[in-house]
């Protein structure tokens, strides 16, 4: 059983509109985690959370929002989408400390902004 | 500026070769060195790490070399395999799962 999940797996979206992506951890791990994939790039954070109610910015958190309703689910937040936001998105849940330190990712979402 | 860099960008060997793939960090406050494995299509998952106390990782075909002193770290695939054909990480984190990623080496192993 696939641990963390993302929906949707595709999506098309249009310039201006917005863009909600999900994830769900059955980990049960405290931190959660937003990347886009570009080629060249590599994995970049866009956001994290620390449990539910938190969020911090990464590395690269302009035009992205983020939520953490709860322990499992963590969602990225497109509020006005530009084309530069075409990505693969990756979501990923870990702990911290011993021998937790790994992140475990989902499938990824392949977005694309018309 | 780019705490983790990795080369070659891309790497092409001959099935049973040995492929090397390189790693360099900036922060000394770094301890705990993974790298991941990425399939097209797929999310990328944990091969191997290792932790700043130890110079060498071994599992199975695949060694981390580290150097503490150089602040760097590279990934031996002995015996390479067209299955092992994809994307490779090396990563850096102080121990507090905020995991700092390099662009990534693209391995092709031709059979």
């Amino acid at each position: 059983e696939a641990a963390v999940t993302q929906s949707p797996r595709n999506k098309v979206a249009v310039t201006g509109g917005k863009v909600t992506l999900s994830c769900n951890q059955t980990n049960n791990h405290n931190n959660m985690y937003w990347y886009r994939q570009d080629t060249g790039h590599g994995l970049r954070l866009i956001h994290y959370s620390y449990g539910a109610g938190s969020t911090e910015k990464g590395d690269i958190p302009d035009g992205y929002k983020a939520s953490r309703p709860s322990q499992e689910n963590f969602s990225l937040i497109l509020e006005l989408a530009t084309p530069s936001q075409t990505s693969v998105y990756f979501c990923a849940s870990g702990d911290a400390g011993g021998r937790k330190d790994t992140q475990y990712f989902g499938p990824g979402t392949r977005l694309l902004v018309l | 500026q780019q705490q983790v860099r990795q080369s070659p960008q891309s790497l092409t060997v001959w099935e049973g070769e040995t492929a090397i793939l390189n790693c360099s960090y900036e922060d000394s406050t770094f301890n705990y060195f993974p790298w991941y494995q990425q399939f097209p299509g797929e999310g990328p998952a944990l091969l191997i790490s290792i932790r700043s106390v130890s110079d060498k990782k071994e599992d199975g075909r695949f060694t981390i070399f580290f150097n503490k002193r150089e602040k760097k770290l590279s990934l031996h695939i002995t015996d390479s395999q067209p299955g092992d054909s994809a994307t490779y990480f090396c990563a850096a984190s102080e121990g507090n799962n905020r995991i700092f990623f390099g662009d990534g080496t693209q391995l092709v192993v031709k059979p």
